[in-house]
């Protein structure tokens, strides 16, 4: 079946700090793979994505490599401001005939001055 | 930027009352999806409508809830009797294209207060 797992939070950094969300999954077919944000209050905005093997998606300063050979999309940002404190979730999208999105659990960040 | 928009941002009812939560979608999307976030059980997909027909509804509790699209820009969720068990934030989001691929736009969703 289609699913996606991330680490468990909550992670809490200093402000500059190096980033790192792990995301595994396993899908049927060719997915693709997004990070979305949930920011206090708001609904999730996409942050990055990547539609096929070997892609970079990246935003904001913040990257994922699609990694097909390990089934990984891990989050990362080289240095983390109180600003990015907020909710992630990985996601994975399975085309037709599944025609699923699938979200993970999420991982809360704070980043603390 | 266009965004999704839900109404009511906050709703706070008694248990066995009619809730009816409403979203517009982009203008021009064609895929619009409804889902439930709890801290238990995470974000939950309900259902989704493409091109206004419903393509999946496996994620709704039939007996009391009920998804439509009168029309292309307005979706509603509707729940009837609502339980204490129904308090979550509901989301509506809105997508174009074909097939679950595309990103997903997201509204701010309705917080749901059932006593």
């Amino acid at each position: 079946g289609n699913s996606v797992t991330q680490m468990e939070g909550p992670v809490t950094l200093s402000e500059e700090a190096f980033l790192t969300i792990n995301c595994t999954y396993t899908a049927t077919g060719y997915p693709s793979l997004f990070w979305y944000v949930q920011y206090p209050g708001e609904g999730l905005q996409l942050l990055l994505k990547a539609t096929k093997a070997d892609d970079k998606g990246s935003n904001k300063g913040f990257e994922a490599t699609y990694r097909k050979e390990t089934t990984s999309f891990h989050l990362e940002k080289g240095s983390v401001q109180v600003s990015d404190s907020a909710v992630y979730f990985c996601a994975l999208s399975v085309p037709p005939p599944d025609d699923k999105v699938i979200f993970g659990p999420g991982t809360s960040l704070s980043v603390i001055p | 930027d266009a965004r999704v928009t839900q109404t009511p941002r906050h709703k706070v009812t008694e248990m066995g009352q009619e809730v009816t939560m409403r979203c517009q979608p982009i203008l021009g999307h064609n895929t619009v999806f409804w889902y439930r976030q709890t801290m238990m059980q995470g974000l939950e997909l309900l259902a989704y409508f493409r091109n206004r027909a419903p393509l999946d509804d496996s994620g709704m509790p039939k007996d009391r809830f009920s998804a439509e699209m009168p029309d292309a820009t307005l979706a509603t969720l509707k729940i009837q009797p609502s339980e204490p068990r129904d308090s979550a934030v509901y989301f509506c989001a809105s997508g174009s294209g074909q097939g679950a691929v595309q990103p997903q736009h997201f509204g701010d969703g309705t917080r749901l207060s059932i006593l």
